[in-house]
């Protein structure tokens, strides 16, 4: 079974530092990798989604790589801002049939920006 | 589009009685999912439909729990009959593919007392 798990689990930092979010997986057979985040009672956003042949993606501020290999993958945030203040969850699917379109996800690190 | 779309985004009932929680799809998804999320056990896929079809149902607790996709814009989820550890919040997803980005409703948050 496919364990996804989060480091650190919490994170508070001043605004305008730069913050690398890790995220582990225990199956390297994956096909892709989201990285969602989610606000105090809301859904889940998507931010970014890594296929498993591409190494890293980005999107404004935020920056994901995929290191497929050692189960690995780190959500790079640029000058964070208080408006960054959230959960960020990660997720993966396998590459596998009779698992395909289920998203394994890890527990999350909730981040918190403060001006 | 406007999203996914659930309802009710709370739900308070009693044990024992039936509930039922509902999603719309994003329209042109061909793949639906039900998730539920609890500070015990994070998010978890329940069932996932392709085409109206359930194809991984294995992650059902228990037959107290069912799903129904009568169309590609409709789906339901229903606990009967309900009981006080079935409290969590229940997302719905959806995606064009099934390992395409997932896009998330606002989650239903219920309450069994």
């Amino acid at each position: 079974k496919q364990e996804v798990t989060q480091i650190p689990a919490a994170l508070s930092v001043p605004e305008g530092e730069n913050l690398v979010l890790n995220c582990s997986f225990t199956d390297s057979a994956i096909y892709n990798l989201q990285w969602f985040r989610q606000d105090p009672g809301k859904g889940l956003t998507s931010l970014l989604l890594i296929q498993s042949s591409q190494r890293e993606q980005t999107s404004g501020r935020l920056n994901a790589s995929l290191d497929k290999s050692s189960g690995r993958s780190t959500l790079y945030i640029a000058a964070s801002q208080p408006g960054d203040s959230a959960t960020y969850l990660c997720a993966v699917s396998l590459d596998r049939g009779s698992t395909l379109g289920r998203l394994y996800f890890g527990r999350g690190t909730q981040l918190t920006v403060w001006p | 589009d406007a999203g996914v779309i659930q309802s009710p985004r709370h739900e308070v009932t009693e044990m024992g009685q039936e509930v039922t929680l509902r999603c719309k799809p994003i329209s042109g998804h061909d793949y639906l999912f039900w998730y539920r999320q609890t500070m015990m056990r994070g998010l978890e896929l329940l069932i996932y439909f392709n085409n109206n079809v359930p194809i991984d149902d294995s992650g059902m607790p228990e037959d107290r729990f069912s799903a129904k996709m009568p169309n590609a814009s409709f789906s339901t989820l229903k606990i009967q009959p309900s009981e006080p550890r079935d409290s969590a919040v229940y997302f719905c997803a959806s995606s064009v593919q099934r390992n395409t980005e997932a896009f998330f409703g606002q989650g239903t948050r219920l309450t069994v007392v």
